[in-house]
């Protein structure tokens, strides 16, 4: 059984500063790492995809891979408070595969 | 990205009625759609895999004669909850597969069954 994991959070940062959400994986086929950013009573929304090891950077947001340790994070500069959302950890194993695994998500708020 | 849209976004109906969402893909054609349900504060959860002209793939525990899937265009799928029941009140929401790996999700839709 492939589980996606995250720590529940909340996690709170104040205005300006990064936040730093983790997120590991137990299928060392995952080939897929994608982050959703979902608001309360909304849909999740795609912010980053990585497939390679390294940094991925778009924007203020920066997702990190490191398949040797099933790990991938995404950091987020200049923490704005409409930044303060559920941070959606997913992966897929490619292959013909397409669905997505979940964590439970990181709770995230943004202090002003 | 995907740009996706569903109708209703929110809808009430009497238990023992049927309710009909639609999930279309507005920029693309989208061959491979999915079906989530979200209860609140909880994951969300896959319902089923829709392949365009294809029967749809249901998951473990999933009723495919309650939750009944037609994928009949690459711009359109719908999900009829037949026989509606207060338990199927949630969080109805569909997305698209986008490049063989991405998925966008539509904006939901709120289902309360009374």
């Amino acid at each position: 059984q492939k589980e996606v994991e995250q720590n529940s959070g909340p996690l709170s940062v104040p205005e300006g500063a990064i936040a730093s959400l983790n997120c590991t994986y137990s299928d060392r086929v995952s080939q897929s790492f994608f982050w959703y950013r979902q608001y309360s009573g909304k849909s999740p929304e795609l912010i980053m995809s990585i497939y390679s090891n390294g940094d991925k950077e778009d924007g203020r947001f920066t997702a990190q891979l490191n398949k040797a340790s099933q790990y991938v994070s995404l950091l987020i500069r200049d923490s704005q408070p409409s930044d303060s959302a559920t941070y959606l950890c997913a992966e897929t194993s490619g292959a013909g595969s397409y669905q997505l695994t979940f964590g439970k998500g990181t709770k995230l708020s943004v202090i002003p | 990205g995907a740009v996706v849209s569903q109708h209703p976004s929110w809808v009430i109906c009497k238990s023992g009625t049927s309710v009909k969402i639609e999930c279309r893909s507005l920029d693309f054609q989208a061959t491979t759609m999915f079906w989530y349900r979200q209860f609140p504060k909880q994951s969300l959860m896959l319902m089923a895999t829709s392949n365009e002209g294809s029967k749809a793939t249901y998951e473990q525990g999933v009723e495919k004669d309650k939750f009944l899937i037609n994928h009949a265009s690459l711009t359109l799928s719908t999900l009829t909850v037949t026989s509606a029941h207060p338990e199927d009140s949630s969080f109805y929401i569909c997305s698209v597969l986008r490049d063989g790996y991405e998925q966008y999700f539509g904006p939901g839709t709120r289902l309360t069954v009374t």
